[in-house]
Parts: structure tokens; C-alpha cells; sequence
């Protein structure tokens, strides 16, 4: 089945640091890939979106681009700052062919937090 | 702009009891998602629905129910709490899949319960 993988947490850094957080994803066919971001007490909100290679989702200073050859979707920001300590959820959707509905697949999930 | 509403916030339940969670959407959209986040395993898949009176299991359905009896509303039942069942639940609704088939999901601000 599809699955998705981030790299493990919790993530600290100063403000104004240069942030990556990687996921890799395993699935068949053509799947769409999220970042959705989740804030303290909130629910999930959409960050950015891909949905198909080498598209690239950008929001709010962060980008991600939909690699089919390394099966990535790296999450970047050049500048973070401490409004986006958040955790950070790398997801997809369609992977497994035929009607998905929309379901969809999460990573674990990456907690960041950026100091003063 | 109330988008995604879930009640309660809040509850606690001893091993037993049973209780329904609410999720009510006003963006008109088909597909509805219960899923349930625990600490480093992102989120899961416990039912959706792809319209009005209709359900499906997801990844972890065992020990819930669910009903759409309405476009708008999407029920969690739990039956017989358990203390496994201890964790943050969301809900999500998304558009239906069109020509642009992975529509993001919309999420509420999670229901936290505790099982006894």
C-alpha cells in the first residue's frame, strides 16, 4: 500500500535559519502531494500542493517539488521565522490507481520550532 | 466562515461508555473523513463517506461507527470505549474528485477524548 515517510523530529532553529524537512513516499500510480501544516491547538490546514512530477507547490515562503525519480517531496523555507513553529505533515492522495475518494496517506509528522 | 465544526472539544469516558462525536461542514462537499492522530503516527483513516447515506472503512475502523444521514453532517460513534481508543480525532471534508481529482481536505479543529 502507499505509504509516506518524514524525517524524524522534533526540528529547532534559530530565527531566520534555512529550513528543509524531507519526506519520501511509497505508492503505484500517479499519486498528489500535500504538506499540510498543523498549529497548536488547531486542526490541519493546507500548506502547499503538487500533483504530478516535477510541479512545484509553493505558500507563504515554503516550496516543495514533486520529484517521480527519488519519490520526494521535500519541504523548504529560505527564512523561517517564529510564527511557523507548527508541526508539519507530509501526505498524498491517488497513489494506489483506481478512485481513491480523496483518502489520505500522512506521514508522521515533523514538530518545528524556531527560537528567537 | 465556519468551515469545518466538531463537537465536543473535550471528553472524558470511562472503558464502556459510548459516545458520538459531531462533525458539521457548510461548504457543500461530498466527501467526509474521521481520522485519528497519535502522538508519532500522523493521522489515520478511521471512515469516510463520498456522499449522503453513504459509508466506508478506512484504515482503522474497528470499534467505530459512523452515519451521513445528511449532506452536511458526518457522525463518530464509539460503542464501547476502550482506553486504546484514547486520542485526538478530526474530521475533514473535501470537494468530490472531478477533472482535478485530488482536491485538498478541509480539517476542524479536533476532538480531544480520553478514555478511562
Amino acid at each position: 500500500g502507499d505509504s509516506v515517510t518524514q524525517m524524524e523530529g522534533p526540528v529547532t532553529l534559530s530565527e531566520e535559519a534555512f529550513l528543509t524537512i524531507n519526506c519520501t513516499y511509497t505508492a503505484t500510480g500517479y499519486p498528489s502531494l500535500f504538506w499540510y501544516v498543523q498549529y497548536p491547538g488547531e486542526g490541519l490546514q493546507l500548506l502547499l500542493k503538487a500533483t504530478k512530477a516535477d510541479d512545484k507547490g509553493s505558500n507563504k515562503g515554503f516550496e516543495a517539488t514533486y520529484r517521480k525519480e527519488t519519490t520526494s517531496f521535500h519541504l523548504e523555507k529560505g527564512s523561517v521565522q517564529v510564527s511557523d513553529s507548527a508541526v508539519y505533515f507530509c501526505a498524498l492522495s491517488g497513489g494506489a490507481g483506481g478512485t481513491s475518494y480523496g483518502k489520505l496517506t500522512f506521514g508522521q509528522g515533523t514538530i518545528l520550532t524556531v527560537h528567537p | 466562515n465556519a468551515g469545518v465544526t466538531q463537537t465536543p472539544k473535550f471528553r472524558v469516558l470511562k472503558t464502556g461508555q459510548s459516545m458520538t462525536l459531531l462533525c458539521a461542514q457548510d461548504m457543500n462537499h461530498e466527501y467526509m473523513y474521521w481520522y485519528r492522530q497519535d502522538p508519532g503516527m500522523g493521522l489515520r483513516l478511521i471512515h469516510y463517506s463520498v456522499g449522503e447515506g453513504t459509508t466506508a472503512k478506512g484504515e482503522v475502523p474497528d470499534g467505530y461507527n459512523v452515519s451521513r444521514l445528511k449532506k452536511q453532517n458526518f457522525l463518530l460513534g464509539l460503542e464501547s470505549a476502550a482506553p486504546s481508543q484514547t486520542s485526538v480525532y478530526f474530521c475533514a471534508s473535501s470537494y468530490s474528485m472531478t477533472g482535478d481529482r485530488h482536491q485538498p481536505q478541509h480539517f476542524g479543529d479536533g476532538t480531544r477524548l480520553s478514555i478511562l
